[in-house]
């Protein structure tokens, strides 16, 4: 069974403009979480998508923003990107909103200049 | 809100010894699930151990156990017999009733050959 993909792995974007993530989660599997994850704060919960819908939402203006389709893959937007927004954004999957269980993907680097 | 404290951001453990890794966290919650994650160099995070705090007996994966003092909010893993393949970034993650996920900041783990 395939993991928990993501797509692009490696992205270099400007300040100002916006940028798109994708998430496959694993077949089956119905939610989606994000994360953003830098050196000193570790990871924070972004928001989680189950059955298209926004479940729980972390503490990220608006700017950070997500979407999940029908088959389940899920997109996170960030708008008007700054230099703080450089991480390693994840997404983890599971089978059900509030299923313990999460697989988590290998991550998007993105890096602002 | 939730808060998880992981006080070591390095620690080092001589092959074949045990090491053991802190984490505390900050609740009001009487019911909820904490896990311990491994994060590789360049590879995906996977769960290492969880712990459901209704259950008074630790957690055992093999190698690994935890300490859980529920009263303290304290949940420590141990790592028994070390191999070279337990080097990673390991995180304390906490996960509330309401379902989101609060993670430390991490523990970067060196295994002495």
């Amino acid at each position: 069974k395939a993991g928990v993909t993501q797509t692009p792995r490696y992205l270099i974007k400007t300040r100002g403009q916006q940028v798109t993530l994708s998430c496959s989660p694993i077949s089956g599997h119905r939610s989606v979480s994000w994360y953003q994850q830098t050196p000193g704060q570790g990871l924070q919960f972004l928001f989680e998508y189950f059955s298209e819908t926004q479940r729980n939402k972390g503490n990220f203006p608006g700017r950070f923003s997500g979407r999940q389709f029908s088959n389940s893959r899920s997109e996170m937007n960030v708008s008007t990107l700054e230099l703080g927004d450089s991480a390693l954004y994840l997404c983890a999957s599971s089978w059900s909103f509030g299923d313990y269980e999460q697989y988590f993907g290998p991550g998007t680097r993105l890096t602002v200049t | 809100a939730q808060t998880v404290t992981q006080s070591q951001p390095e620690m080092s453990v001589q092959e074949a010894e045990t090491v053991t890794l802190s984490c505390t966290y900050d609740t009001s919650e009487s019911d909820y699930y904490l896990f311990w994650y491994k994060q590789p160099p360049s590879r995906q995070m996977i769960l290492v151990i969880r712990q459901e705090a209704y259950k008074q007996q630790n957690a055992t994966e093999n190698r690994f156990s935890v300490n859980f003092q529920k009263a303290a909010k304290s949940f420590s893993l141990k790592i028994s017999d070390s191999q070279l393949g337990d080097a990673a970034m390991y995180f304390c993650a906490y996960r509330s009733a309401i379902y989101q996920f609060y993670f430390g900041t991490g523990t970067s783990l060196t295994v002495i050959p």
